[in-house]
C-alpha cells in the first residue's frame, strides 16, 4: 500500500521559515494536500492540489510537489503555528503521512 | 456554512458494532449534494481514512477495513452513518466525518471536518 513519510518533528525560530517535507513514491504525479491540527482540535485544510489555499488561509502557507517530495512552507512562523501538520494524497483511497510536530522556539 | 456533528456511543466492548452518525446542516439552505468521508485518529497517532460515500451513491472503503465497514447516507442527505463491526481495542480512536472534495485526476481532499467523537473499545 502507498505510504507517505514525514519527519516526526521540525523546530523553527519565530519569524523564520519552516519547511515540512512529505515523501512518497512518485508523489509528484499525484496531488498533495496539507492539514494543520492544533491540540484537541479537528484538522484544518491548509493546502490542496499541491499549492492552492482555501479561503481564509494566510498567504504565509504555501506548498509544492515534485518528484517524490511535497513540501509545506510556512513563512514568518508564529508561535500559534505550533501544531501537528499532516500531508495527504489519494492512492486507491486516502493516505495520510505520519504527521510532523512543529515547534516554534 | 456547512456544519458537521458526529454522535454515537463513546464506549464499546470488543466484538460489538460501532455505529456513528454525522449530522450535516447548512444554515444557508444550500443543496446537500456533497461527498462525505469518515476518518479516524487513534490517540497520539496519525489520521486514517476509513471510507467515502459519494453523491452518486458510489462507495470507497479502505481495503484493510472493507470487510467490517458500512457507510451510508439517509434519503434527506443530512445524516451520514458509519458502522464498524467486530471492534477491538485497536479501533479506539477519535472518529471524524468530513466533506470529501473528489476531483478524480485533479485530486481528493477533505475541506470541512466535524469536531470528532472519541470511541473507546474496552472490556
Amino acid at each position: 500500500s502507498y505510504e507517505l513519510t514525514q519527519p516526526p518533528s521540525v523546530s523553527v525560530s519565530p519569524g523564520q521559515t519552516a519547511s515540512i517535507t512529505c515523501s512518497g513514491d512518485n508523489l509528484g504525479s499525484k496531488y498533495a494536500c496539507w492539514y494543520q491540527q492544533r491540540p484537541g482540535q479537528s484538522p484544518v485544510l491548509l493546502i490542496y492540489q499541491d499549492n492552492k489555499r482555501p479561503s481564509g488561509i494566510p498567504e504565509r502557507f504555501s506548498g509544492s510537489n515534485s518528484g517524490n517530495t511535497a513540501i509545506l512552507t510556512i513563512a514568518g512562523t508564529q508561535t500559534f503555528d505550533e501544531a501537528d501538520y499532516y500531508c495527504q494524497a489519494w492512492d486507491n483511497g486516502g493516505v495520510f503521512g505520519g504527521g510532523t510536530k512543529l515547534t516554534v522556539l | 456554512q456547512l456544519q458537521l456533528q458526529e454522535s454515537g456511543p463513546g464506549l464499546l466492548k470488543p466484538s460489538e458494532t460501532l455505529s456513528l452518525t454525522c449530522s450535516v446542516s447548512d444554515v444557508s439552505g444550500g443543496p446537500m449534494n456533497h461527498d462525505w468521508a469518515w476518518i479516524r485518529q487513534p490517540p497520539g497517532k496519525t489520521l486514517e481514512w476509513i471510507g467515502s460515500i459519494y453523491n452518486t451513491g458510489r462507495l470507497d472503503y479502505k481495503a484493510s477495513l472493507k470487510s467490517r465497514v458500512t457507510i451510508s447516507i439517509d434519503t434527506s442527505k443530512t445524516q451520514v452513518s458509519l458502522k464498524l463491526r467486530s471492534v477491538t481495542a485497536s479501533d479506539t480512536a477519535v472518529y471524524y466525518c468530513a466533506r470529501h472534495q473528489n476531483y478524480g485526476e485533479l485530486g481528493d481532499w477533505f475541506d470541512l471536518w466535524g469536531q470528532g467523537t472519541l470511541v473507546t473499545v474496552s472490556s
